[in-house]
């Protein structure tokens, strides 16, 4: 079975640190691009970021308002995606959910699509 | 970026309805545009792919249209589990973003 598992979240300071960490199982974890994409409290769904995989040389892409300050990256030997989030804000406050983002290939296009989502964890960023 | 609209934010149906939400980008993003279901306190479920590609294990009253700036998300025949909220995400250009979302409850 395709799983996707993050770590606890937490409560941090403004101005503090977190890493959080998804272990994934049942599938081919070095193959795969991964993403995060996080949901503050009642609202929508928000793009963080992604990591290729090691072929398509871990190249990462952000969302500007995580730019500079959130750094993905993964251990394929683990089957583990790392979420690195410094510099918290009271923005950053959302459960953030790891992804499988794979590329669908279909009539000559490339279709990247969030297929497999982890449970979500809450970060809350508060003093 | 691209802005993703969504409309209506809302809506009440009832069960065996015919439901259409529209997603409108900002720019055109040809077919690149998926669609997600999500239940209250639940990570999203993935539901369509390229505009139209329904993903597999997907019940087939779900089905998608659309080309570049207008897209439709329909249901055919609207069922108890299918209440929910759903968003439009494209993927054409980074960074990826989802429209606001269309809550659909009961009437």
């Amino acid at each position: 079975e395709v799983q996707l598992v993050e770590s606890a979240g937490g409560l941090v300071k403004p101005g503090g640190s977190l890493t959080l960490s998804c272990s994934a199982s049942g599938f081919i974890f070095s193959d795969t691009w991964m993403s995060w994409v996080r949901q503050a409290p009642g609202k929508g769904l928000e793009w963080v970021g992604r990591i290729k995989n090691k072929t398509d040389d871990e190249t990462t892409d952000y969302a500007a308002p995580v730019k500079g300050r959130f750094t993905i990256s993964r251990d394929d030997s683990k089957n583990t995606l790392y979420l690195q989030m410094n510099s918290l804000k009271t923005e950053d406050t959302a459960i953030y959910y790891c992804t499988m983002s794979p590329n669908y290939y279909e009539s000559g296009h490339y279709y990247n699509v969030f297929h497999i989502w982890g449970q979500g964890t809450m970060v809350t960023v508060s003093s | 970026d691209i802005q993703m609209t969504q409309s209506p934010s809302s809506l009440s149906a009832s069960v065996g309805d015919r439901v259409t939400i529209t997603c409108r980008p900002s720019q055109t993003i040809r077919t690149y545009l998926n669609w997600y279901q999500q239940k209250p306190g639940k990570a999203p479920k993935f539901l369509i792919y390229g505009a139209s590609r329904l993903q597999s294990g997907v019940p087939s009253r779900f089905s998608g249209s659309g080309f570049g700036t207008e897209f439709t998300l329909t249901i055919s025949s609207l069922q108890p589990e299918d209440f929910a909220t759903y968003y439009c995400q494209q993927t054409y250009i980074i960074p990826f973003t989802f429209g606001p979302g269309t809550k659909v409850d009961i009437k």
